[in-house]
C-alpha cells in the first residue's frame, strides 16, 4: 500500500491567492482527517470526515478554509484567499478503527508558505 | 477536559542514555494512549500504544508506563540512539471514539 498520499509536497504562493491541497487516503479507511502543524500550536485538527461526510469542522480557523471529500479516495483542503499566517505544514491522515489497528496513518504533509 | 499536556517541549539526551517524556490527561473516560513519532519532513507515525488494563508496555527499547490514579503516562526510550532524534507526540482517546487528542509534542535530540 502506498500509504496516504498528499500533493503538492511544497507550495509557495502569494497572499490573496487560492491554494488547494490534495489527499488520497488509504483504500478501505473510512475516516479522513486534516491537520495543521506549526511550532507554536503543534498539531491542530481542522476537520474530519467519516464515509465522505464532514463530521466536525470546528477546527477550521475561518471561512477562508473549506474542505471537501467528493469520494472515498480523494479530499481537498482549500484556502481562499490565503494569508501569511496560514503558512504551516498541512497533514492529511486516514484511519480504520478496527481491533487490530486503532490510530491514524498520516501522509507526508504539504508545506505551505504564503508570502 | 479534552486536553493532553505533554512535557518537556524539548529534550537533549546523550547517546546511550534514557529519554523520558511525560503526559497528563484530565478526561477519566480516556482508555487508549498511543505515542506517535515524527521525523523531519514526514508525518507522525504510530510508535506504541497502551490500554489501561496494564501499567506498562514494552516494545524493544520503547516502554510506556501508565499511572491511572495520577492520570499520567510516559514514554521511556532506553539506550537512546541518534536515530531516535524526532518529535514525539503523546495522545489519548476513548476506545471506539473517532477522535484522538494529541499533546503538543516533544522535540528529542540524541547527541552522538
Amino acid at each position: 500500500d502506498a500509504g496516504v498520499i498528499q500533493s503538492p509536497r511544497h507550495e509557495v504562493t502569494e497572499m490573496g491567492q487560492e491554494v488547494t491541497l490534495r489527499c488520497k487516503p488509504i483504500s478501505g479507511h473510512d475516516y479522513l482527517f486534516w491537520y495543521r502543524q506549526t511550532m507554536m500550536r503543534g498539531l491542530e485538527l481542522l476537520i474530519y470526515f467519516n464515509n465522505n461526510v464532514p463530521i466536525d469542522d470546528s477546527g477550521m480557523p475561518e471561512d477562508r478554509f473549506s474542505a471537501k471529500m467528493p469520494n472515498a479516495s480523494f479530499s481537498t483542503l482549500k484556502i481562499q484567499p490565503s494569508e501569511p499566517r496560514d503558512s504551516a505544514v498541512y497533514f492529511c491522515a486516514s484511519s480504520f478503527f478496527g481491533t487490530e489497528f486503532y490510530g491514524y496513518t498520516f501522509g507526508s504533509g504539504t508545506r505551505l508558505t504564503v508570502v | 477536559q479534552q486536553q493532553v499536556k505533554q512535557s518537556p517541549q524539548s529534550l537533549i539526551v546523550q547517546k546511550g542514555g534514557i529519554s523520558i517524556i511525560n503526559c497528563a490527561y484530565e478526561n477519566t473516560a480516556f482508555d487508549y494512549f498511543p505515542w506517535y513519532q515524527q521525523f523531519p519532513g514526514k508525518g507522525p507515525a504510530l510508535l506504541i500504544a497502551i490500554r489501561p488494563d496494564v501499567s506498562e508496555k514494552k516494545e524493544g527499547r520503547f516502554t510506556i508506563s501508565f499511572n491511572k490514579s495520577a492520570k499520567q503516562f510516559s514514554l521511556h526510550i532506553m539506550d537512546s540512539q541518534p536515530g531516535d532524534s524526532a518529535t514525539y507526540f503523546c495522545a489519548a482517546s476513548k476506545w471506539g471514539d473517532d477522535k484522538i487528542i494529541f499533546g503538543k509534542g516533544t522535540r528529542l535530540h540524541i547527541l552522538p
